[in-house]
């Protein structure tokens, strides 16, 4: 079973539209979350991290479940500018604070 | 924010040479870099922490003789991928560990 697991899209979605990704974790004593933005041919950027009060930047929110053991991600209000894939990442407390990628998401915003 | 650099950003090389990939932070001091993998559409993969002053750790199923880490100095470690296989073609990229993870640019490599 992989440690991070997401839908890989594509998700394919108008500007102006609303679109959430989910991701879930296997490991239920992980403590650290973060959506991270990778951009074709280039290295991953942190987009935020992930709290358990959930936490919001402008247009983008991000929320933690533990019950569950997913987090999201929810962009509002699309731009073409926000086409690139989201990879979620945890940390393996287990270890030497260890980032776990999930595959990340595709997301393509359309004029 | 901190800044990592990665040398080269592309590399070619014939099957069975040795190849040495750079990874720098360039205004912090790093005692631990990670090295990991992506190959095409799939996620990174973590190889191998990598600890100034002592040996890396390797992830399961990461070949230890086959990937080389060198962490000599709090600014500089380097992946030597040796005697590689068009199979060993990736995207390898390190991160510095200071508050957060500091990814570097990133290393093309093809082996023809």
């Amino acid at each position: 079973r992989k440690e991070v697991e997401q839908d890989p899209g594509p998700f394919n979605v108008p500007e102006g539209a609303t679109v959430a990704f989910n991701c879930t974790y296997s490991n239920s004593a992980s403590q650290s979350f973060f959506w991270y933005r990778q951009d074709c041919r280039k290295e991953p950027k942190l987009l935020m991290s992930v709290y358990s009060s959930g936490n919001e930047d402008g247009r983008f929110t991000a929320q933690l479940n533990r019950a569950s053991q997913y987090i999201s991600l929810l962009i509002r209000d699309s731009k073409l500018s926000d086409s690139a894939t989201y990879l979620c990442a945890v940390i393996d407390q287990t270890g030497a604070n260890n980032l776990f990628f999930g595959t990340g998401t595709r997301l393509t915003v359309i004029p | 924010g901190a800044v990592v650099s990665q040398h080269p950003s592309r590399v070619i090389c014939k099957s069975g040479t040795s190849v040495k990939i750079e990874c720098r932070s360039l205004d912090f001091q790093a005692t631990t870099m990670f090295w990991y993998r992506q190959f095409p559409k799939k996620s990174l993969m973590l190889m191998a922490t990598s600890n100034e002053g002592s040996k890396a750790t390797y992830e399961q199923g990461v070949e230890k003789d086959k990937f080389l880490i060198n962490h000599a100095s709090l600014t500089l470690s380097t992946l030597t991928v040796t005697s590689a296989h068009p199979e060993d073609s990736s995207f390898y990229i390190c991160s510095a560990k200071l508050n957060e993870q500091f990814f570097g640019p990133g290393t093309r490599l093809t082996v023809l």
